[in-house]
């Protein structure tokens, strides 16, 4: 009964590789976000939807293409993989309120690019 | 340019006592304040969180302290127990749907 849950959890593969990552969230929150650790452990947002619509994009290369079938879901989609895109990848989602946002993440998935 | 620091990135505590995690921001826009705990391989866990027209908020052993004038927040964890070691991530917004967060501190609860 995962809230938010992303798979594969762990991913190797190489450069100039194509890869998915699938998030599903079960909380019925109206917003789904990608976030994503990198090595020197900060956790930077990288897209926000709402509602199955991109509301937040944060100079993420066109190379990560997120997609929203539905606003249970937001899978992300990396062409063309750089050594430079490992990191840890974790999906969120949140129900926006007036008191304010509080967002629930999932396991996230350790990419490495080799 | 960071908007949510966690100056210290370690913190040991013996088993029992006060545990205090430090948080400092600088956008003064910010109105919604946020902490998550993180255990190794696994996702950040929201711990608690407080909203600018408070200044504390509790919730069992831990309670959020806000101190707008200084741009500074506070968890306090009373008494540490050896299952708080993590890594605690401080997080603010501005009325959107954005946290930043600062880079975390690790802590070290000794039995």
């Amino acid at each position: 009964d995962t809230a938010v849950s992303q798979t594969p959890k762990y991913l190797v593969t190489q450069m100039g590789n194509d890869k998915s990552i699938k998030c599903e969230q079960n909380l019925g929150h109206d917003t789904m976000y990608w976030y994503k650790q990198d090595s020197k452990k900060f956790l930077k947002i990288m897209f926000s939807y709402n509602n199955k619509e991109l509301i937040i994009n944060e100079t993420v290369p066109n190379r990560f293409s997120p997609k929203s079938p539905d606003k249970a879901h937001l899978n992300l989609h990396i062409n063309s993989l750089e050594l430079g895109d490992s990191a840890v990848y974790f999906c969120a989602s949140s129900q926006v309120s007036g008191v304010g946002n509080t967002i629930y993440f999932g396991e996230g998935s350790w990419l490495t690019v080799v | 340019d960071q908007q949510v620091k966690q100056n210290s990135p370690s913190l040991s505590v013996q088993e029992g006592r006060i545990s205090i995690l430090n948080c400092d921001y600088t956008n003064s826009m910010f109105d919604y304040f946020l902490w998550y705990k993180k255990y190794p391989a696994e996702g950040p866990t929201f711990l608690i969180s407080i909203s600018s027209i408070k200044d504390k908020n509790e919730d069992g052993r831990f309670t959020v302290f806000l101190n707008k004038s200084a741009k500074h927040l506070s968890l306090h964890i009373v008494p540490s127990q050896p299952g708080d070691s993590a890594v605690y991530f401080c997080a603010a917004s501005a009325s959107s749907h954005k946290l930043v967060f600062g880079a975390g501190t690790i802590l070290r609860v000794k039995s």
